[in-house]
């Protein structure tokens, strides 16, 4: 069972090029998220979805773009890269948004912005 | 502002020592706190989760308590093996006026020497 799994796991940009990090999930799980972490912070959502066709804004979304045309992929587009967006990345899915329901992690995008 | 507090930030223990962490948070009111296990260069994997009623959860060797009143939350680990050096991170969902959102804490890095 891979669960979560995110490509690439290393990727170096130059400002302002642009990349889609690829998260795909096997779980069938309705709810798909995307989240940032950076030294010293907690993990901060970006953008999620409930669904197929239905995705909304987090907390940090500015930069990012998402779609969600199937149940299984989730990619986070990043559309002209700023060394700000220097990261580790993290694509998680569950069942659903309520009570209960652990969220599963992929292994991370390391991302460095030069 | 809701806020997710852990301390302390690192620790060292030597194998088969007990140790605990603690998270403080200011989210109210929430409908579950959770604590995830993030080895390095990994996601996070969940541990446990308690909702606003249940004041202790036990996973193996971890044992998480919950204090609504006081906003506390623990996290012990029982005999710890070397494969407990992680970072571990309390997560609280809001309720309510607080919003269904997930709160990070920065995590506490624990290290056990042989």
């Amino acid at each position: 069972n891979a669960g979560v799994t995110q490509t690439p796991k290393f990727q170096v940009l130059k400002t302002g090029q642009s990349m889609t990090l690829q998260c795909a999930q096997d779980m069938n799980h309705e709810y798909m998220s995307w989240y940032r972490q950076d030294p010293g912070m907690g993990l901060r959502l970006i953008h999620y979805s409930v669904g197929a066709g239905i995705t909304d804004q987090g907390e940090v979304p500015n930069g990012y773009n998402v779609s969600r045309s199937t149940t299984e992929d989730f990619p986070l587009r990043l559309l002209s890269a700023a060394p700000s967006q220097t990261s580790v990345y993290f694509c998680a899915s569950s069942w659903g948004q309520g009570d209960g329901s652990p969220l599963h992690f992929g292994n991370g995008t390391r991302l460095t912005v030069t | 502002k809701n806020q997710v507090e852990q301390s302390p930030q690192s620790l060292i223990i030597l194998e088969g020592k007990n140790c605990t962490l603690q998270c403080n948070y200011t989210v109210s009111p929430f409908s579950n706190l959770r604590w995830y296990k993030q080895d390095t260069g990994r996601g996070p994997v969940s541990l446990t989760i308690m909702t606003f009623s249940e004041n202790t959860k036990s996973n193996g060797r971890y044992t998480a308590t919950l204090d609504a009143d006081t906003k506390q939350s623990s996290l012990h680990i029982t005999a710890s093996q070397l494969s407990d050096s992680a970072s571990y991170i309390c997560v609280v969902r809001g309720a309510g006026a607080a919003g269904n959102k997930l709160t990070f804490g920065g995590g506490t890095r624990v290290l056990v020497k042989p």
